[in-house]
């Protein structure tokens, strides 16, 4: 069954300080991996793709990682600011099959608080 | 907002009333979708189009009808609206069915 699980649940920094989002998933056929920051009362905003050829990629203070062989991806967020509190959301998506359409897989997000 | 726009914002409405959401895009994207999104549940697949009158279930279906008569328009409605539809809506698009960008959201709440 494919599915996207994302680790921790919720964390809480201080300002200024790095923080690391997981997650796991089992989909596939894999097509990629993105990273989604979603504000409060506001949808969803892409930060990073990686296809299954890429390892590293970087938006601002925002790095994503991807090891396709262990089915892993993190998101590091180094000085975090105040504005980086939001709900941050891995979704992964894999490649149709015959005349199925390709879908997207959600994880439930990982709810950042940055304090003062 | 990658150019979605989606209307109403905020509605408010009783059980048993029809509802309509719409979802209006000026990308010329060809896939437009409908997600629900619960506490505890994250984001949910309503309903798909991959094209002009090109529509297919998610995995939420139940309860929900759709249509997409020009490119730019996806239409959301509850045929008779129920509490268990009290969410928020999320309209995305794509060029590509492994991409989205999502609107900005319509909160339903049914009373």
């Amino acid at each position: 069954k494919n599915q996207v699980e994302q680790s921790p649940q919720s964390l809480i920094i201080l300002e200024g300080k790095n923080c690391t989002l997981q997650c796991n998933y089992t989909v596939s056929p894999f097509s990629n991996l993105r990273w989604y920051k979603q504000d409060t009362g506001r949808g969803p905003v892409s930060l990073t793709i990686m296809t299954f050829s890429e390892n590293t990629k970087s938006n601002g203070r925002y790095t994503a990682t991807l090891d396709a062989d262990t089915k892993q991806s993190s998101l590091h967020i180094t000085a975090s600011q105040l504005s980086d509190s939001a709900s941050y959301i891995c979704v992964v998506s894999d490649y149709g099959r015959g005349s199925t359409l390709g879908r997207l897989y959600f994880g439930r997000g990982t709810q950042l608080t940055v304090w003062p | 907002d990658a150019g979605i726009t989606q209307s109403p914002r905020h509605k408010v409405t009783e059980t048993g009333t029809p509802v309509t959401l719409r979802c209006h895009q000026t990308e010329n994207h060809r896939y437009m979708y409908w997600y629900r999104q619960d506490p505890g549940h994250g984001l949910r697949l309503i309903h798909y189009s991959y094209g002009v009158k090109d529509t297919d279930k998610g995995e939420v279906s139940d309860g929900y009808s759709v249509s997409r008569s020009k490119t730019e328009d996806f239409l959301l409605t509850l045929e008779s609206a129920t509490s268990s539809q009290t969410s928020v809506y999320f309209c995305a698009i794509g060029d590509r069915v492994t991409e989205a960008f999502f609107g900005q959201g319509t909160r339903l709440t049914v009373v």
